[in-house]
């Protein structure tokens, strides 16, 4: 089946600097989401994307999809104690197919 | 604001019992599923239900799995025998369109 690759596995940053987490694909595909879980919490949607070199903003996150659908990233710009956790992609469909997930924490 | 229930919030078992895991999706929903994240890994998909049967599983869910929707708003998946290797979160969700929601999960523990 489909598999997406997930880089990197872990991102630690001071408070303000950026982040960005990338997934990467061998295959189109047709659409990517992205989600965030806190935690010890569950998987909350983010966005999804569908059109290729799409780029959605949600304050202080960009997100983009590749001009051959084949990848994805996620950027935070300034990063607050707030973002911590993991995010993943998804690959959008029925059922979905996550990615490891990039583990993001953040020192005050 | 509508959100996917799930009880209990954990669950500890000792290996060979059967477990049953139950969901409240979002009322609405059409489309149920059952995810599942063993410690410090990725989400992993067991199964989807639409129109009171599977529409797809995937290789982890085996015989030992099942899932039912007894009445109009629950949602359960049954573990017949439980193994250590079951440990895990185990995440319901459900979905209108695009999105799927997700419940807060089952931290099942099997001794």
């Amino acid at each position: 089946g489909q598999q997406v690759m997930q880089i990197p596995q872990y991102q630690h940053v001071q408070e303000g600097e950026d982040f960005t987490t990338y997934c990467n694909s061998s295959t189109t595909l047709s659409n990517i989401q992205w989600y965030k879980q806190r935690p010890g919490g569950h998987p909350v949607f983010l966005i999804q994307l569908v059109k290729s070199g799409e780029v959605k903003k949600q304050k202080r996150l960009t997100f983009q999809f590749g001009e051959a659908k084949k990848n994805s990233s996620l950027h935070i710009t300034a990063t607050q104690t707030t973002d911590v956790g993991t995010y993943f992609c998804a690959l959008g469909g029925t059922p979905l197919v996550f990615g490891k997930g990039t583990r993001l924490s953040v020192i005050a | 604001e509508p959100e996917v229930t799930q009880t209990p919030s954990h669950q500890v078992t000792q290996m060979g019992q059967e477990v049953i895991l139950r969901c409240v999706p979002i009322s609405n929903h059409l489309y149920f599923y059952w995810y599942r994240q063993i410690l410090g890994q990725k989400v992993e998909f067991l199964v989807s239900f639409y129109n009171n049967e599977i529409s797809e599983k995937s290789e982890i869910f085996d015989d030992q799995f099942s899932v039912e929707r007894p009445d109009g708003s629950n949602f359960t998946l049954k573990i017949r025998s439980t193994k250590l290797e079951d440990s895990a979160m185990y995440f319901c969700a459900s979905r209108d369109f695009n999105e799927q929601f997700f419940g807060p999960g089952t931290r099942l523990t099997v001794l």
